[in-house]
């Protein structure tokens, strides 16, 4: 069974950093690639960040991009994201996401999310 | 960026009603569009992928059609459990999903 379980949510001040981890289990975590997803109170869904199964091909929305980092662990099954330069703007829950194999690129799996609060 | 605009942000029903949700791309994704459902305070479910496949275990109520920019989820006979929000979402040129439908009683 696929799990993913996501960690590090707190409340932060803005302009501070948060490291969010998500602990996978049940496929094989090289072979795939991976996400993060959040979803601001009340809101939609914006997609965040990649990161290919080899770790090697990342990318990032507009609205995090030279602040936040995403890197993978394929020997601990774990994926992470380091935000710096937190906003106001940055508060929602953050959802770690499989990437479906092949070409459609769909997210099959999600986590059940951890909640960043950024506020002074 | 890729756009993706559902209509509409809302709707009514009743349970054995058929309810369509519209979902239009900015530009052509082809096929490369999924479903999501999600509840309150749950995560997203997703439901179809590729525009019209099915997902194991999802009730062969749900269906998805289109292709291009325009693409529409149809509930064929709504249950109880079917109310929630929506979400489409391209995958064409990174992701994008739409602001959702939620369908209420």
């Amino acid at each position: 069974e696929v799990r993913l379980v996501e960690s590090g949510g707190s409340s932060v001040q803005p302009g501070g950093s948060l490291r969010l981890s998500c602990a996978a289990s049940g496929f094989t975590f090289s072979s795939y690639s991976m996400s993060w997803v959040r979803q601001a109170p009340g809101k939609g869904l914006e997609w965040v960040s990649y990161i290919s199964g080899g770790g090697d091909t990342t990318y990032y929305a507009d609205s995090v991009k030279g602040r936040f980092t995403i890197s993978g662990d394929s020997a601990k099954k774990s994926l992470s994201l380091q935000m710096n330069s937190l906003r106001d703007e940055d508060t929602a829950v953050y959802y770690c996401v499989r990437v479906a194999s092949g070409s459609f690129r769909y997210f099959d799996y999600w986590g059940l999310g951890t909640l960043v609060i950024v506020s002074s | 960026d890729i756009q993706m605009t559902q209509s509409p942000s809302s709707l009514s029903a009743s349970v054995g009603d058929r309810v369509t949700i519209s979902c239009r791309a900015s530009q052509s994704v082809y096929s490369y569009l999924s479903w999501y459902q999600q509840k309150p305070g749950k995560a997203p479910k997703l439901l179809i992928h590729a525009a019209s496949a099915l997902e194991v275990g999802v009730p062969p109520r749900f269906s998805g059609s289109g292709f291009g920019t325009d693409f529409t989820l149809t509930i064929s006979s709504l249950q109880p459990e079917d109310f929630a929000t929506y979400f489409c979402q391209q995958s064409y040129s990174a992701w994008t999903f739409g602001q959702g439908t939620k369908v209420e009683i």
